[in-house]
C-alpha cells in the first residue's frame, strides 16, 4: 500500500516568499505530526493533528508557520515571508491512532531560502 | 542544554563489527524510547521501541535503556552495508505522545 507522500520533494524559495508544503498520510491514519530537521539537528516537533481534535501547536516557532488538515487527510503546512533559516528539511508522519502506535515518515520536503 | 544528547559520528566499522550506539538525555519523566534509522534523502523508520527500562532484542539488534544514568544504547550484531544510515534516538513521556523529543541522529558508516 502507498505510504505517507509529501510534495514537493525539493522547493528553493526567495526570503520574504511564502510556501506550502503538502502531506498526503497513509489512509485511515487519524494522526498526523509535522517536523522539522535542519542540519546536524534532530527532528523538531512542529505541530500535531489527532482526528477532529484542536491540533496542538506548541512547536511551531513563529507566527509564520501554520498548518491545516482538510477532512482529515491532507494536510499543509506554510510558510509566510521565509527566512533564511527556516531552510531544512520538512517531515511528515502518520500514525494510526497516535499515541505509541508507530509513526510513518515520508521522504521531507527539502526547503531552501536563499 | 538539549533534551536529548547524541554523538553526530561518523561512526566507521568493518563488515561484521557490533556496533554500538548512544543517547544520553536530562528529563527523568521520559518512559518512552524509540530507535529510527534513516537512509539518505529518507523519511526516518521506526527500529525499535521499549517502555521504560530494560533490554529489547530483535533479531541483530538490541535495544537497552538505564534510567538511572539516563542513557539508552542501540547494539548492532554483526554490521551489514546496508546498514549504513543515520540512527536517531527518540523518547517522549508515559502520557503524552504529541511529541517526541529526538537525538540530531549518528552516521554509521559499515565498510565492505
Amino acid at each position: 500500500g502507498a505510504g505517507v507522500s509529501q510534495s514537493p520533494s525539493n522547493k528553493v524559495t526567495e526570503k520574504g516568499k511564502d510556501v506550502e508544503l503538502r502531506c498526503d498520510p497513509i489512509s485511515g491514519h487519524t494522526a498526523l505530526y509535522w517536523y522539522r530537521q535542519s542540519l546536524g539537528q534532530g527532528l523538531e516537533f512542529l505541530i500535531y493533528f489527532q482526528g477532529n481534535s484542536a491540533p496542538d501547536k506548541s512547536g511551531l516557532p513563529s507566527d509564520r508557520f501554520s498548518a491545516e488538515r482538510t477532512g482529515g487527510s491532507v494536510s499543509t503546512l506554510t510558510i509566510q515571508r521565509t527566512q533564511q533559516e527556516d531552510s531544512a528539511v520538512y517531515l511528515c508522519a502518520s500514525s494510526a491512532l497516535g499515541g505509541r502506535e508507530t509513526q510513518y515518515f515520508g521522504p521531507g520536503t527539502r526547503l531552501l531560502v536563499l | 542544554q538539549k533534551e536529548v544528547e547524541q554523538d553526530p559520528g561518523p561512526l566507521s566499522v568493518p563488515e561484521g563489527a557490533i556496533v554500538s550506539l548512544n543517547c544520553t538525555y536530562s528529563n527523568s519523566a521520559f518512559q518512552y524510547f524509540m530507535w529510527y534509522r534513516q537512509y539518505s534523502r529518507k523519511g526516518p523508520e521506526l527500529l525499535m521501541y521499549t517502555y521504560s527500562s530494560g533490554n529489547k532484542e530483535d533479531g541483530r539488534f538490541t535495544a537497552q535503556v538505564d534510567k538511572s544514568s539516563k542513557y539508552i544504547s542501540l547494539f548492532i550484531r554483526d554490521s551489514q552495508p546496508s546498514d549504513s544510515a543515520t540512527y536517531l534516538c527518540a523518547m517522549s513521556f508515559k502520557d503524552n505522545f504529541n511529541k517526541f523529543y529526538f537525538g540530531s541522529g549518528t552516521k554509521l558508516n559499515v565498510k565492505p
